[in-house]
C-alpha cells in the first residue's frame, strides 16, 4: 500500500464548476501538507501548504487537512480553463527531509 | 520568486553513456533534492543533499551518483544510462528548516534509447 493515495483521474468538469481534489495517506505522523500544480512540460509549483489540521484559505482554493481521518482536499471555486492542469498532493513529517507525494489527479476544465 | 534552473529540458541519450543533468537555485537554499516523476508513480526521491559536499540516498538511489560541490549547484550523474532511466528529473530546493517545502525546477525529460 502508498504512503499516499490521490486518484489520477481524470477530472473533467466545465468552466465555474467548484472541484474537489482529495489524498489519503497512512502515515499518521505526517504533519506538514502541500498541494502543488503542475502544467503540462513544467515542474510542480507550490499552491497551498498547511501545517496540521484545519483550513486555508488563498483566492479561489481553499485546502482542508483532517488528520483524524488521514484525508486531506482540495476545492477550487469558479474553476477556469487556466486551473486545468495536474494537482500533486505531499506530505511530510517534522523529522526527516523527504517529502512524499501523491500520483497527482489531471484536471480538465472546459470553457 | 525562487528560481532552480535546470540545464537541459530535453535530452537524448544512448544506453551506456554516461550523463550529467545540473541544477542550481539562486535562492541560497540549504537543501536540494532529485526526483524523478513517471506514470502512475509520482515522484520518487533519487538523492538529497542537506549541506555542501553532504549527500543522502532517497528511496531509488541504484544506478545515480550525486555531486555538491557548492551550495547553489546539485548534479545528478547516471554512470552508465539505461532505458529504465527514461524519465522526467526534477531538481527541487528549500530551506534548512524542516518544514520548508519544495520548490522545483521545470524538470529535464531524458530519453535514453
Amino acid at each position: 500500500q502508498k504512503e499516499v493515495e490521490q486518484d489520477p483521474g481524470p477530472l473533467s468538469v466545465p468552466e465555474g464548476a467548484i472541484v474537489s481534489l482529495n489524498c489519503t495517506y497512512s502515515n499518521s505522523a505526517f504533519q506538514y501538507f502541500m498541494w502543488y500544480r503542475q502544467y503540462s512540460r513544467k515542474g510542480p509549483e507550490l499552491l497551498m501548504y498547511t501545517y496540521s489540521s484545519g483550513n486555508k484559505e488563498d483566492g479561489r482554493f481553499t485546502a482542508q487537512v483532517d488528520k483524524s481521518s488521514k484525508y486531506i482536499s482540495l476545492f477550487i471555486r469558479d474553476s477556469q480553463p487556466s486551473d486545468s492542469a495536474t494537482y500533486l498532493c505531499a506530505m511530510k513529517d517534522t523529522g526527516g527531509f523527504k517529502t512524499i507525494f501523491g500520483a497527482g489527479t489531471r484536471l480538465f476544465v472546459k470553457a | 520568486d525562487v528560481k532552480v534552473t535546470q540545464s537541459s529540458r530535453y535530452l537524448v541519450k544512448r544506453t551506456g553513456e554516461k550523463v550529467f543533468l545540473e541544477c542550481v537555485q539562486d535562492m541560497d537554499h540549504e537543501n536540494m533534492f532529485w526526483y524523478r516523476q513517471d506514470p502512475g508513480l509520482g515522484l520518487r526521491l533519487i538523492y538529497f543533499s542537506y549541506d555542501v559536499k553532504m549527500k543522502e540516498k532517497g528511496d531509488i538511489p541504484e544506478g545515480y551518483s550525486v555531486s555538491r560541490e557548492k551550495k547553489e549547484r546539485f548534479s545528478l550523474i547516471l554512470e552508465s544510462a539505461s532505458t529504465n532511466q527514461t524519465s522526467m528529473y526534477l531538481c527541487a530546493s528549500s530551506y534548512r528548516d524542516r518544514d520548508s517545502p519544495l520548490h522545483f525546477g521545470n524538470g529535464t525529460r531524458l530519453t535514453v534509447t
